[in-house]
């Protein structure tokens, strides 16, 4: 079985600071791991992906994640926030099969 | 190429009423989920469909049923409403049930059950 804990519920960063969004995950074989955003009255989107190629992992938006296997962990980073980061954002892993476990989710918001 | 549609986007239901949820895809993908989102909770997954004729339960099923038509449509229904059925619900679908495959998800429906 596999879990994720995001840790912080809210953040809240000045416009042009760094984000940072932490995802723990436990996994009892290599896991796939995933970021989600979530806009407001919006489905998911996918941000970025793991899948055991390079353990940096560059995504949209100016978003990137590293896989640290000896941390269990992947974290989210964004060097310079701008408002229109302003969301919700899932960490989620799957393992075995199609099986998408999500976090409880990070509520980012952006001051001027 | 719409991705996945779903209707209604707002419903409000007594207890005890019924109602069934529509998704369509036109990725020509394989694969379907239903997923409910609670607040602090994530998204959980209800059923999901890994090919057209199969469906099989996913972590919390218990209050639904779900239907397959065909290749593009993932229905969801709900017989006999309760409150603890109040959440926003999305579809998403995938090429496959591979690990690495991106799940691709619908604008989502918001569901109140008085």
């Amino acid at each position: 079985a596999q879990s994720v804990t995001q840790l912080g519920s809210h953040v809240s960063v000045s416009e042009g600071a760094l984000v940072l969004l932490r995802c723990n995950y436990s996994s009892s074989v290599p896991p796939y791991l995933f970021w989600y955003v979530q806009y407001p009255n919006q489905g998911l989107q996918l941000l970025l992906k793991y899948t055991s190629a390079a353990t940096l992992v560059k995504g949209i938006n100016g978003f990137e994640a590293e896989f640290k296997k000896s941390e269990t962990s992947f974290h989210l980073t964004k060097p310079s926030a701008h408002m229109s980061d302003a969301a919700e954002y899932f960490c989620a892993v799957s393992a075995n099969d199609y099986k998408l476990s999500f976090g409880a989710g990070t509520t980012v918001t952006v001051r001027a | 190429n719409a991705g996945v549609t779903q209707t209604p986007k707002f419903q409000v239901l007594k207890t005890g009423q019924s109602m069934t949820l529509q998704c369509a895809q036109d990725m020509n993908h394989n694969s379907m989920y239903w997923y409910r989102q609670d607040p602090g909770m994530g998204l959980r997954l209800i059923y999901y469909s890994a090919s057209e004729g199969t469906t099989d339960k996913g972590e919390v099923p218990n209050g639904y049923n779900v239907s397959r038509l065909n290749k593009r449509e993932f229905s969801l229904r709900l017989e006999s409403a309760a409150p603890s059925q109040t959440s926003v619900y999305f579809c998403a679908s995938s090429e496959n049930t591979a690990s690495t495959d991106t799940q691709y998800f619908g604008p989502g429906t918001r569901l109140t059950v008085l």
